[in-house]
């Protein structure tokens, strides 16, 4: 079966510009979390969906906000960038809850410059 | 604090050469400990899920200990192919995930 897809895979923006990524689940999974991975601190939990609700969220700026679709497609927004905001970000789903554990997309590798 | 610690940050073994990697966590309540495999220009994969002290899992070479502070991902005459980042998760009760900084292996021919 289709794994997660995010799209797109690389992405370079200017400090200031907004962006949004795509993610697109496993077929069947309602929920999808976003984490952002740098060297130094590792995964960080960003948010999570689930039927189109944020069930969670982690300790981010507003900056950072996310939706879900009805299709469980999901999509992140990051506004006004930083420099900071370089990193990998992954996009993750699971079938129901999250205590199942998650498939990983590959990741979206955004620079801001 | 909740917090997610493991060790080594790195390691390095031969061929054959048997070790464990270590995540110690700090959580108000535990519904559950995931290790993860992660490869460069990847996205994490699933490898286990433990939910209580005294539970293991297996896969191939890799093992998967639990107790109430800490979990090991033993391996076991290891491969190249097992050169990987390996990640250690933990939900807590009050439905947050905090990942390690991870444990870069490197198995040398």
């Amino acid at each position: 079966k289709a794994g997660v897809t995010q799209t797109p895979r690389y992405l370079i923006k200017t400090r200031g510009q907004q962006v949004t990524l795509s993610c697109s689940p496993i077929s069947g999974h309602r929920s999808v979390s976003w984490y952002q991975q740098t060297p130094g601190q590792g995964l960080q939990f960003l948010f999570e969906y689930f039927s189109e609700t944020q069930r969670n969220k982690g300790n981010f700026p507003g900056r950072f906000s996310g939706r879900q679709f009805s299709n469980s497609r999901s999509e992140m927004n990051v506004s006004t960038l930083e420099l900071g905001d370089s990193a990998l970000y992954l996009c993750a789903s699971s079938l129901l809850d999250s205590i199942y554990g998650y498939t990983f997309g590959s990741g979206t590798r955004l620079t801001v410059v | 604090e909740d917090q997610v610690t493991q060790s080594p940050e790195a390691l390095r073994l031969q061929e054959g050469e048997s070790s464990s990697l270590n995540c110690s966590y700090t959580v108000s309540g535990l519904r559950g400990l995931f290790w993860y495999r992660q490869d460069p220009g990847k996205g994490p994969e699933f490898l286990f899920t433990l939910y209580s002290a005294g539970e293991e899992k297996e896969k191939e070479r890799l093992k998967a200990t639990l107790t109430k502070k800490e979990s090991f991902l033993h391996i076991t005459a290891p491969k190249p192919e097992d050169s990987a980042t390996y990640l250690c998760a933990v939900h807590s009760t009050g439905n947050q995930f905090y990942f390690g900084t991870g444990t870069s292996l490197t198995v040398i021919p």
